[in-house]
């Protein structure tokens, strides 16, 4: 069965230094891939999809990377800052069509 | 636009109870789905719907119903509530056929506790 795995450890960087978010998926080729954003006691908000035929997709300080090779999406936050401190999902659709996610990395951004 | 709104925020109840979550989205958007939320297990889905009259079981359907009688309601029925139903609930919707982003709107969560 599909699998998405994500670095379940927090990741703690320092105010202006890049952020990178590791997602792995297993046994199925996604056609495209998302990431969300989750503050505490919040819903998920949306940040960027990116598809198979794209290596890469950029919107603001976000930039986002899909290898299908390695079946493999990175997610970079430049420029840090600690307002982005939140957890971070990926997601893909499954072969029968349905919505999983990973099960998030913490991200703390430290003045 | 509220968006996709749940109720209640907040639930207690003993073993066996039933109850149902209400999640309802003024988008007009076809697709609705329910995702449960534990601490290191991530969303998981629970069940989804493709239309009104549509559903279809999603990871852990398990001890859980749904029906989608209307385009705007998805309401989430626990027949017989278990302490391992205590979790974090969210509701999502999106629209596939308006842009390709196939974003999906959450709702705010309902925190249910089974004891």
């Amino acid at each position: 069965s599909q699998k998405i795995e994500q670095n379940s450890e927090a990741l703690n960087i320092q105010e202006g230094k890049t952020a990178t978010l590791t997602c792995n998926y297993t046994n199925y080729s996604p056609a495209y891939l998302q990431w969300y954003r989750q503050d505490p006691g919040r819903g998920p908000v949306f940040l960027l999809l990116i598809r198979e035929n794209e290596k890469e997709k950029r919107k603001e300080r976000l930039k986002v990377t899909f290898d299908t090779t390695l079946k493999q999406s990175l997610f970079h936050i430049t420029a840090s800052q600690p307002a982005d401190s939140a957890t971070y999902l990926c997601a893909l659709f499954n072969q029968g069509g349905k919505l999983i996610f990973g099960q998030g990395t913490e991200l703390s951004v430290k003045p | 636009n509220a968006g996709v709104t749940q109720t209640p925020k907040f639930q207690v109840l003993k073993t066996g109870q039933s109850m149902t979550l209400q999640c309802a989205q003024d988008m007009n958007h076809e697709y609705m789905s329910w995702y449960r939320q534990d601490p290191g297990m991530g969303l998981r889905l629970i069940h989804y719907s493709v239309g009104a009259g549509i559903t279809d079981q999603g990871e852990v359907p398990n001890g859980y119903n749904v029906s989608r009688s209307t385009t705007e309601d998805f309401p989430l029925r626990l027949l017989s509530a278990a302490p391992s139903q205590t979790s974090v609930y969210f509701c999502a919707s999106s629209s596939p056929r308006r842009g390709q982003s196939y974003e999906q709107y959450f709702g705010p969560g309902t925190r249910l506790t089974v004891t």
